[in-house]
């Protein structure tokens, strides 16, 4: 069974540009949560979609945003890079909507220069 | 924002011994309480978790305890093994979801000498 799989592993992005992360989640998994892990804040909720809408999301500002297909299949997008947007993104697969039985991908580690 | 409180922040343990890791959380509407085990390059793994409707949980050699009233919880790794070196994190929220997901803990990163 594939797991969690999250493209492209690392990204390396200048100030003010823009970029999109991608996540798969394990097949029959609906459910997708995306956190931000920074060595400071540690792993921070983003936000949660199940079956295409938007069900959470965290105290980030709009520049992070994201969406889900109907195959389940997650972007998530973020605007007007800051240095203090570098961080590991991990998303996280699960049946059901809401914080249980997560699988997480390795992330994409995104460095803004 | 609610805290989840992790101490130790690094923890140094004998090959055979027994690892502990406590965590402490404020808001009582959270329900379940999971831990994590990343290892460097990876994501966090599920664990082992907890509701708070049991005192004790224990798969393998990990188990963990949970005080309801005192609002903690402990993750105890018994016959601690060098391949058990790790950054651990607790966790909880709301096993519904909600604004803020699950809350972390800031870690814990364990190293196993042999």
């Amino acid at each position: 069974k594939a797991g969690v799989t999250q493209t492209p592993r690392y990204l390396i992005k200048t100030r003010g540009q823009q970029v999109t992360l991608s996540c798969s989640p394990i097949s029959g998994h609906r459910s997708v949560s995306w956190y931000q892990q920074t060595p400071g804040q540690g792993l921070q909720f983003l936000f949660e979609y199940f079956s295409e809408t938007q069900r959470n999301k965290g105290n980030f500002p709009g520049r992070f945003s994201g969406r889900q297909f109907s195959n389940s299949r997650s972007e998530m997008n973020v605007s007007t890079l800051e240095l203090g947007d570098s961080a590991l993104y991990l998303c996280a697969s699960s049946l059901l909507t809401g914080n249980y039985g997560y699988t997480f991908g390795s992330g994409t580690r995104l460095t803004v220069v | 924002q609610q805290q989840v409180k992790q101490s130790p922040q690094s923890l140094i343990v004998q090959k055979g011994g027994i690892s502990i890791i406590n965590c402490a959380y404020e808001n009582t509407a959270f329900d379940y309480f999971p831990w994590y085990q990343q290892f460097p390059g990876k994501g966090p793994a599920l664990l082992i978790a907890i509701r708070p409707d049991v005192s004790e949980k224990k798969e393998g050699r990990f188990t963990i305890s949970f005080n309801k009233s005192a609002k903690q919880f402990s993750l105890h790794i018994m016959d601690s093994q060098p391949g058990d070196s790790a950054t651990y994190f607790c966790a909880a929220g709301p096993s519904g979801g909600g604004a803020d997901g699950l809350t972390f803990g800031k870690g814990t990163h364990l190293i196993i000498q042999p």
